[in-house]
């Protein structure tokens, strides 16, 4: 079955400060889909990013980067120089891409990122 | 600009009342997952549907809990009798097709108050 493991319940960092949230996967595919949504204060879901298991490439996207490594089933996700809008629960999760998956996702339970001025 | 809509964002219900969540997709996705994120936790899977079919609902409790995406108008999720534990936010998401290989868009969620 699969899993998601975020093992950073909560990380507080003052602004300017980079941080990384750690993202541990179990999945017995070997072709699958990783994700990162982000959740801010007023409760909505903002998608982040897809990564599937062929595509090892890191990858930015401003202050953002992502780093993929099949070897140790992570998908950990920086934030640089971090700013208060930044804080939120971020959640890491994986969609199967086997026949009885259709695409639900298994989310990590979230890590809470607090940032200070 | 055409997002996934939840209605209503709030909803109160006293224990044993009826609740119906409703969500409409994007513009142009037939396919429907509706989530739970109860307090403190992450989000669980709950069902996934297609217009008039539900695919999979491996992730619904037992009982009390529906789930239905007609052919016209939004998906519904319906919780009969509802308990103080049913109190969380649902989420839907949408998707142009049933797999992984895109990403899901969320709408703001409901979030259900059993007093």
């Amino acid at each position: 079955a699969q899993k998601v493991t975020q093992a950073q319940t909560e990380i507080s960092v003052v602004e300017k400060e980079d941080v990384t949230l750690d993202c541990v996967y179990e999945t017995r595919d070997t072709t699958y889909y990783l994700f990162w949504y982000k959740q801010p204060p007023s409760g909505e879901l903002v998608f982040l990013i897809r990564r599937n298991s062929f595509d090892e490439q890191n990858e930015i996207s401003g202050r953002y980067s992502w780093n993929f490594q099949k070897s140790t089933s992570s998908f950990n996700f920086t934030i640089t120089a971090s700013q208060v809008v930044d804080s939120a629960v971020y959640f890491c999760a994986l969609s199967e891409a086997g026949g009885t998956s259709y695409g639900k996702l298994t989310f990590g339970q979230g890590t809470i990122l607090t940032v200070h001025p | 600009n055409a997002g996934v809509m939840q209605n209503p964002r709030h909803l109160v219900r006293r224990r044993g009342q009826e609740a119906r969540l409703r969500c409409s997709p994007m513009k142009g996705h037939s396919h429907v997952y509706w989530y739970r994120q109860l307090p403190e936790e992450g989000l669980k899977f709950m069902v996934y549907l297609q217009k008039e079919n539900i695919i999979d609902e491996s992730g619904m409790p037992k009982e009390r809990f529906s789930a239905e995406f007609p052919k016209e108008g939004p998906s519904i999720l319906r919780i009969q009798q509802v308990v103080r534990g049913d109190s969380a936010a649902y989420f839907c998401a949408s998707s142009p097709i049933g797999t992984g290989k895109y990403e899901q868009y969320f709408g703001p969620g409901t979030r259900l108050t059993v007093t």
